[in-house]
């Protein structure tokens, strides 16, 4: 069975500070793993994804995400936060073994940016 | 060069009706996925449908709910005399290889 945990519910930064999303996941097999945003009453966006290589990914919108694999980390990072990045980011997992291809999603972060 | 679309974008019935939602993924996408999200809440997985088979219905939170899927492309997923606590958004996704989700702008389902 696959799993994310986001364990904050939500995450105020000041306008300007670094910002970190915490996710951590657990698979049987190599991961592929993703974050989304959605911003308020609009639908799900990709930010970004780790399928290989480089650990540090970048994505959208100046976000980038280090896979740690010891640590079963995404952590979801951006140097310099923007009130308009307020949100809510989803992190998800994918087994890479197999044909099966759920994702599962965890149950997301607020992050509000604060001017 | 169409995305995903849902219809309709905003459904109201009454306890005990039947709704049905309709998802229309991108063209050439083998995988969809429906999730269902509650006020401020995450996503909840539904229905996983592989072309037009179904191999993970594990999320269907009851028997009044059941989805298909047909030509590998359009899906409907149906909900069953209807109760309050179906109230939510009804998201779709498609994906063409198990890879980057693309989602729809979802169904909001008010039951009264």
């Amino acid at each position: 069975a696959q799993s994310v945990a986001q364990p904050e519910d939500q995450v105020n930064v000041a306008e300007g500070n670094p910002l970190t999303v915490k996710c951590t996941y657990s698979v049987s097999g190599n991961p592929y793993l993703f974050w989304y945003v959605q911003y308020p009453n609009r639908g799900l966006q990709f930010l970004l994804k780790y399928i290989t290589g480089d650990n540090l990914v970048k994505g959208s919108y100046g976000f980038e995400a280090e896979f740690n694999k010891s640590q079963t980390s995404f952590h979801l990072k951006k140097p310099s936060a923007l009130v308009s990045d307020s949100a809510l980011y989803f992190c998800a997992v994918r087994d890479s073994a197999g044909g099966y291809q759920k994702v599962t999603f965890g149950t997301g972060t607020k992050l509000q940016v604060i001017p | 060069g169409a995305g995903v679309s849902q219809s309709p974008s905003n459904k109201v019935t009454e306890k005990g009706k039947d709704v049905e939602l309709r998802c229309d993924p991108i063209s050439g996408h083998t995988a969809l996925y429906w999730y269902r999200q509650s006020l401020g809440q995450g996503l909840e997985f539904l229905i996983y449908f592989q072309g037009n088979s179904a191999p993970d219905k594990s999320g269907l939170p009851s028997d009044r709910f059941s989805a298909e899927r047909t030509g590998g492309s359009v899906s409907t997923l149906t909900i069953q005399r209807t109760q309050q606590e179906d109230s939510a958004v009804y998201l779709c996704a498609s994906t063409k290889g198990g890879d980057t989700q693309y989602f729809g702008p979802g169904t909001r389902l008010t039951v009264l």
